[in-house]
């Protein structure tokens, strides 16, 4: 059974601090990571996808990988009251297409 | 315009109607999914389909059926909704080697 592992939280952190996420996976056939963003009530949206050990940054965004520990991070820089949402981890193995979600992390961000 | 779109968006139901819920993409993506999503248990895999003739069922098939009208249309049926079907149901698609989903907007059913 695949799974994909996150704290509910939730977490919460002031304006402008540092969000850190956390993920961890069981399959060490994954090969593809992917962060989403849900906003209560919306749809996931994709921030972040990584595939190779190491950090891969966009913008405030900075994912980690560290496939021999099976985790994987999602850093948020100068977190804004509109980062508040949860965050689903998902992993996928090369050539499955049918990725394993995380339940997800519930983030806070106050002012 | 939307690549993914879901209808409806929401929908009130009593037990043991049947209802479906449709999803179009203009993405030309060959593969589909359906998921529901319940308050604390993340995205459930109910069907996914990688081509016109191509259905699997996923992790939560049981009273539900799908239908692959088309390369960019495919429908999620309840045969005889219950009220534990309640949830929120998302549409995705996907390509390529990189596994990425693009969700629809959802739809909220309420079987009462």
């Amino acid at each position: 059974q695949k799974e994909v592992e996150q704290n509910s939280g939730p977490l919460s952190v002031p304006e402008g601090a540092i969000a850190s996420l956390n993920c961890t996976y069981s399959d060490r056939g994954s090969q593809s990571f992917f962060w989403y963003r849900q906003y209560s009530g919306k749809s996931p949206e994709l921030i972040m996808f990584i595939y190779s050990n190491g950090d891969k940054e966009d913008g405030r965004f900075t994912a980690q990988l560290n496939k021999a520990s099976q985790y994987v991070s999602l850093l948020i820089r100068d977190s804004q009251p509109s980062d508040s949402a949860t965050y689903l981890c998902a992993a996928a193995s090369g050539g499955s297409y049918i990725p394993t979600f995380g339940r997800g992390t519930s983030l806070i961000v106050h002012p | 315009d939307a690549d993914v779109t879901q209808t409806p968006r929401n929908r009130i139901t009593k037990t043991g109607k049947r209802i479906m819920l449709e999803c179009s993409q203009t993405k030309g993506h060959d593969r589909m999914y359906w998921y529901r999503q319940d308050p604390g248990l993340g995205l459930q895999l109910i069907y996914y389909s990688f081509d016109v003739k191509d259905i699997n069922k996923g992790e939560i098939s049981d009273g539900y059926s799908v239908s692959r009208q088309a390369q960019a249309k495919f429908s999620l049926s309840l045969e005889s909704a219950i009220p534990n079907q309640t949830a929120l149901y998302f549409c995705a698609t996907s390509e390529g080697e990189t596994d990425t989903q693009y969700f629809g907007p959802g739809t909220r059913l309420t079987v009462l």
